[in-house]
């Protein structure tokens, strides 16, 4: 099996651009998904298949994927985009298993 | 609208059982692989079981194979996760989510979770 691996936190103040990357030894074979979780609450899909934006999630995020790194990008981050954020993949190596990174804390202030 | 919800967490002594559901409305059930995810308090998400379409496919995460038994009924609409010999270890917010598969070739794959339900909690303490 596999990890992914995740900063555990990014700060960032209102306006500027978040980055959060995920490192992985499968990511070049496998698409990323990204979900935020505000505290308290279900996680919600922000990006699947490495930069898909499902109906509903602002145009200012963004995702990408490179070699053995995904990144999910915030541009022009606002408060209400403060929360965790994990991203996911699938290992396949054997049975198909679910993959999360660790989870990164995005504070904006 | 597309609605999962889960029931039957609770409390419950080291050793244990205890069965989870999850009710799915909104979408055609049977049209989608299903998952259970969970969330230790104040720890990170992590994959737990997956089931296809027809339960023919069936995984599981090293932590609960053995343990736990993921099923479903299509007729009913609905998700199940039983749980044995449940650990200090299993306490967390277990969530169910949707699957799409990803098919090729004529055979199709788990993929991500687009749809999650609120999660019902699990306490394992004596």
């Amino acid at each position: 099996s596999y990890e992914l691996t995740q900063p555990p936190s990014v700060s960032v103040s209102p306006g500027q651009t978040a980055r959060i990357t995920c490192s992985g030894d499968a990511l070049p074979k496998k698409s990323a998904y990204w979900y935020q979780q505000k505290s308290g609450q279900a996680p919600v899909l922000v990006i699947y298949e490495d930069n898909k934006r499902p109906s509903g999630i602002p145009e200012r995020v963004s995702g990408s994927r490179s070699g053995t790194m995904a990144t999910l990008t915030i541009s022009g981050a606002q408060v209400e985009d403060e929360g965790d954020y994990y991203c996911y993949s699938i290992d396949s190596s054997g049975d198909y298993r679910g993959i999360f990174g660790g989870g990164t804390r995005l504070t904006v202030l | 609208q597309v609605h999962l919800v889960e029931s039957g967490g609770g409390l419950v002594k080291p050793g244990g059982s205890l069965r989870l559901s999850c009710a799915a409305s909104g979408f055609a059930f049977r049209d989608y692989f299903m998952t259970w995810i969970r969330q230790a308090p104040g720890k990170g998400l992590e994959w737990v079981s997956f089931i296809s379409y027809s339960s023919s496919t069936i995984s599981y995460a090293d932590s609960v194979k053995g343990r736990f038994s993921i099923s479903r009924d299509n007729t009913k609409k609905s998700l199940y996760l039983q749980m044995n010999r449940l650990r200090a270890d299993d306490t967390a917010v277990y969530y169910c989510a949707r699957v799409p598969g990803f098919c090729n070739g004529g055979r199709c794959y788990p993929s991500y979770m687009d749809v999650w339900g609120k999660g019902t909690t699990v306490t394992v303490a004596s």
